[in-house]
């Protein structure tokens, strides 16, 4: 069973660069797909987008290219950094797998939030 | 993309069915079998419920079923019990190599 863990920064000021990391344990991150989702408070849920070991990245437009994912193989994780951060970018964010079309596995969640 | 669109609530009385609609469009839902639904207990992380439209991850009750028609996808609970009372969303893959969920529809087990 695998399992996916989120760490980062719980507060981030506006204008900055929000970086999260998701480690993955119980099965290798070169197989399948993997990315992000968020949900701000109160609100539903938004794919960020996914990435596979191999580098292929796709992303929401609604993002306008402030977001990118990475993969470290050797590490078994993978990265979502997000720039020039608003108000609107306090979310959970949630990694997870990507298996075949749909997503199976989730971390739990961890909470940005953006102020000064 | 737009997203799906769903129910903002649905109530049911224990015993009773469900049903929740996920309306898309012909890039969505429409053309692709890849909808899935996801059950969110508050401050949990959502669990997969169905996915390709009509299938159950082991370890979920027969009592969650799911459908699509045209645009439409649709997602069934028979048998309502209390643990059921949650927030659900739909996804779907689209023509845009993206993924589009739903608003998201909270479910009241009266």
């Amino acid at each position: 069973q695998v399992q996916l863990l989120e760490s980062g920064p719980g507060l981030v000021k506006p204008s900055e660069t929000l970086s999260l990391t998701c480690s993955v344990s119980g099965g290798s991150i070169s197989v399948h797909y993997w990315g992000w989702i968020r949900q701000p408070p109160g609100k539903g849920l938004e794919w960020i987008g996914n990435i596979h070991s191999s580098g292929i990245t796709n992303y929401n437009p609604s993002l306008k290219s402030r977001g990118t994912i990475s993969v470290d193989t050797s590490k078994n994780e993978f990265s979502l950094a997000v720039t020039s951060v608003t108000a609107a970018d306090t979310a959970v964010y949630f990694c997870v797998r990507l298996f075949n079309w749909q997503f199976d596995s989730w971390g739990r969640g961890t909470l940005v939030s953006v102020s000064s | 993309q737009s997203a799906l669109t769903q129910p903002a609530s649905v109530s049911g009385s224990p015993g009773q069915s469900i049903t929740i609609s996920c309306t898309g469009t012909s890039s969505d839902v429409g053309s692709y079998n890849y909808v899935s639904w996801y059950q969110q207990h508050p401050g949990k992380a959502p669990k997969l419920m169905i996915y390709d439209v009509t299938k159950r991850p082991s370890g979920v009750s027969n009592r969650f079923s799911g459908s699509k028609s045209g645009n439409t996808a649709s997602l069934t609970i028979s048998g309502l019990q209390g643990e059921d009372e949650a927030d659900y969303y739909c996804t779907s893959y689209t023509s845009s190599n993206a993924w589009v969920f739903g608003g998201g529809t909270k479910l009241t087990v009266l």
